[in-house]
């Protein structure tokens, strides 16, 4: 059964370092997501990506933040220099329509990296 | 805006027993209801959702919730859980971009 694969699925940084999180999302997915999760709080939205472009993005997508599908296969988040409240599970999702409830398609979500930024 | 609750951050409970995992909503939209589960080390899965109709709807694993438009609540029920249903569990409404917004999440313990 395809699945949404990430990785590393642990990465320690020191603050201010640059970290890249993979993504591979389900082959003949269209959209792609970020959403994150501090410890004991709630899963947040992140980014959404199709086409080559961001199609929205929460508050927290701030300019540390950037989104690349650099070939075919990977998705990738960039956290340019990060921070101490940085640290995180990251999940990545993909799905193949993007559509209203009455065409629902179910998000896949990937196992998630645990960033820790000391 | 939309907002979901999860009041209890952690239910222990015995194998066999009844479980009952609480979801609140808030919306101002039509209100679309979802629950995943997630497994250690694994990712977020589509366990059940509440698109529209019966307002009792069965997912996957025996699991069955139930949406109460005046308590506005949508708690996640199963009567009779096993050790593997140990797992994390997350309730969700689906905002006016179609993009769902969680809740922190309920840790389900089942002890044998």
């Amino acid at each position: 059964e395809p699945e949404v694969t990430q990785t590393p699925s642990h990465q320690v940084t020191q603050m201010g370092q640059e970290v890249i999180l993979r993504c591979v999302p389900i082959s003949n997915h269209l959209y792609f997501y970020w959403y994150r999760q501090i410890l004991g709080q709630k899963v947040e939205f992140l980014v959404s990506f199709y086409n080559n472009e961001i199609s929205e993005k929460s508050e927290i997508f701030d300019d540390q933040f950037s989104v690349e599908r650099p070939d075919g296969s990977n998705f990738t988040l960039k956290i340019r220099s990060t921070k101490l409240e940085d640290s995180a599970m990251y999940f990545c999702a993909s799905t193949f329509l993007a559509g209203g409830p009455s065409s629902y398609n179910e998000q896949f979500f990937g196992p998630g990296t645990r960033l820790t930024v000391l | 805006a939309q907002s979901v609750t999860q009041l209890d951050s952690q239910v222990p409970v015995f194998e066999e027993a009844p479980v009952e995992l609480r979801c609140n909503y808030s919306s101002s939209v039509s209100v679309y209801l979802f629950w995943y589960v997630q497994y250690p080390n694994q990712g977020l899965q589509l366990l059940l959702k509440y698109l529209s109709g019966s307002t009792l709807v069965k997912g996957i694993n025996g699991f069955e919730a139930e949406f109460n438009k005046s308590q506005t609540s949508f708690h996640l029920r199963k009567p009779s859980v096993h050790i593997s249903d140990t797992a994390e569990y997350f309730c969700a409404v689906l905002g006016g971009s179609y993009i769902p917004t969680f809740g922190r999440g309920t840790s389900l313990i089942v002890h044998p």
